[in-house]
């Protein structure tokens, strides 16, 4: 079983640019959701989907961030404009989707990030 | 207060030493005990859970919760080098919504 997938791995900007990630979760799952990880602590959810539409981005920046989830399969994170405490690893994790909590979420190899 | 504090480490044990790792919440409304693991410059991989209070073993690991002390344990027997990692612990209220600590770093020195 293919696991998620993420891209870029690595990805250098400079402060006010923007950029974009992408992930694939593994096939038939129907959560899908975006961490970020600052160096030294652990990951923060920025924003969970079920399917296509938003279950929680209570923690998502959203002057600066935002994310789509088409046809309820890929999904793409944006910063724009990117500022230098957004440098982080970007997670992208799924899970199949049951209304049951304590559901193992699996997460992708992430995009680091470094703004200038 | 963060909801979830995680001593960070890092902890430093010789092969074959009982390694605990321990966190405490504040959130009552926690119900499910998530423990993950992550290697470095991977995610992080799910260990296993405990749903409510008690104990759940699993081969060389133990996961503890005291929901009366908003405890949290994880326990390693007979630790390997192939376990140094980052340990997460992330307890969730039951709609898949984990709340990480700030991971310990553990090394099994051989």
């Amino acid at each position: 079983e293919a696991g998620v997938a993420q891209s870029p791995r690595y990805k250098i900007i400079e402060k006010r640019q923007s950029v974009a990630f992408w992930c694939n979760p593994i096939s038939g799952h129907a959560t899908l959701y975006w961490y970020q990880q600052i160096l030294g602590q652990g990951p923060k959810l920025l924003i969970q989907f079920q399917n296509n539409g938003v279950v929680d981005d209570s923690q998502l920046p959203k002057d600066r961030f935002s994310a789509e989830r088409l046809k309820g399969v890929d999904s793409t994170l944006k910063i724009q404009p990117a500022k230098l405490e957004d440098s982080a690893v970007y997670l992208c994790a799924s899970s199949p989707g049951s209304t049951r909590g304590g559901e193992t979420q699996y997460f992708g190899p992430g995009t680091r990030l470094l703004v200038l | 207060q963060k909801e979830v504090e995680q001593d960070p480490g890092p902890l430093s044990v010789p092969e074959g030493a009982i390694v605990s790792l321990n966190c405490t919440y504040s959130n009552s409304a926690f119900q499910y005990f998530m423990w993950y693991r992550q290697y470095s410059r991977k995610g992080p991989e799910l260990l296993m859970y405990t749903y409510s209070s008690g104990n759940k073993e699993d081969g060389r690991f133990t996961a503890q919760v005291d929901k009366s002390s908003k405890y949290i344990s994880l326990f390693i027997r007979d630790s390997q080098p192939s376990d140094s990692a980052t340990y997460l612990c992330a307890p969730e209220t039951g709609a898949n919504n984990l709340f990480f600590g700030t991971g310990t770093r553990l090394t099994v020195i051989p």
